[in-house]
C-alpha cells in the first residue's frame, strides 16, 4: 500500500513571495504518477501540476513547479510570486501506473496555505 | 453545464433517514469515484466505477450504497448513518486507462444528527 505524508498542516506566505510545500511518499512501485491538487475555500478541487515518475525533469506550470526526488521519495511544490488567489488547501497525491481498477489516488493530509497581502 | 456537478450541496439528515447524493459529469469520462473528506483526515476513496462497473469498494460500510446507472451519473444512497459519517463527500471523474487527472465536483456537505 502507498502512503503520502504532508508534514506541514499550515503555512503562510506574503504576497509576491515564494513558498514551498513538502510531500513525501512511500511505495514499492517504480512507475507511478504524482499530483498536487488545490482546494480553494469554495471546495472544488483542481489539479495544479502532475509528474510522471519516469521523467527526471521536474514539471512546471507557470508559477508552480515541483522538486521531484525519486530516490528520496520526495515531491515538493514551489509557488513563486504568490497571489491572494493561491490561498487554499493543497493536497499531494499518488497514483500507481497501470492500475486495472481505475485511476485510484492516494492523498496526503493536506497543507493549508494562506497568502497574506 | 460543464465539469462535474453534485447535488445537493448541503444535506442534514437524521440517523433514521434515507437520502441520496447525486453526481453528474459532462466530460465524457468513463470512470467515476466517491471520496469522503473528513476534518483532519486525508481524503478517503470509497468507491470506483469503470464503465458503470464497480471495481473498488474500499471497505465502506453497507449503510453507503453506490449506484452507477450510466457513465455520466453516480449516486450514493445513504441509510441509517452515524454522526461520524458527517463529512464532505466528493465525486470525481476521469478517463480510465490514461492515468489522467481526476476532475472533482464541489462536494456535498453532509451532517448527520
Amino acid at each position: 500500500a502507498q502512503t503520502v505524508t504532508q508534514s506541514q498542516p499550515e503555512m503562510s506566505v506574503q504576497e509576491a513571495e515564494t513558498v514551498t510545500l513538502s510531500c513525501t511518499y512511500d511505495t514499492s512501485e517504480n512507475n507511478y504518477y504524482l499530483f498536487w491538487y488545490k482546494q480553494p475555500p469554495s471546495r472544488q478541487m483542481i489539479l495544479v501540476i502532475r509528474q510522471e515518475a519516469y521523467k527526471q525533469q521536474n514539471a512546471t506550470e507557470n508559477r508552480f513547479s515541483v522538486n521531484f526526488q525519486k530516490a528520496a521519495k520526495s515531491f515538493s511544490l514551489k509557488i513563486s510570486d504568490s497571489q491572494l488567489g493561491d490561498t487554499a488547501m493543497y493536497f499531494c497525491a499518488f497514483m500507481k501506473h497501470g492500475s486495472n481498477a481505475g485511476n485510484m489516488l492516494t492523498f496526503g493530509g493536506g497543507t493549508r496555505l494562506m497568502v497574506k497581502p | 453545464e460543464t465539469g462535474v456537478t453534485q447535488t445537493p450541496r448541503h444535506l442534514v439528515m437524521g440517523m433514521t433517514n434515507k437520502k441520496s447524493l447525486k453526481c453528474e459529469q459532462h466530460l465524457g469520462h468513463n470512470a467515476m469515484y466517491w471520496y469522503k473528506q473528513s476534518a483532519k483526515k486525508p481524503l478517503e476513496l470509497m468507491f470506483v466505477y469503470n464503465f458503470k462497473e464497480q471495481t473498488e469498494n474500499n471497505s465502506v460500510p453497507s449503510r453507503f450504497s453506490p449506484e452507477c446507472p450510466n457513465s455520466s451519473h453516480l449516486f450514493l444512497h445513504l441509510h441509517t448513518l452515524q454522526p461520524e459519517d458527517s463529512a464532505l463527500y466528493l465525486c470525481a471523474s476521469s478517463q480510465r486507462g490514461l492515468e489522467d487527472e481526476q476532475f472533482f465536483g464541489p462536494g456535498t456537505r453532509l451532517t448527520v444528527l
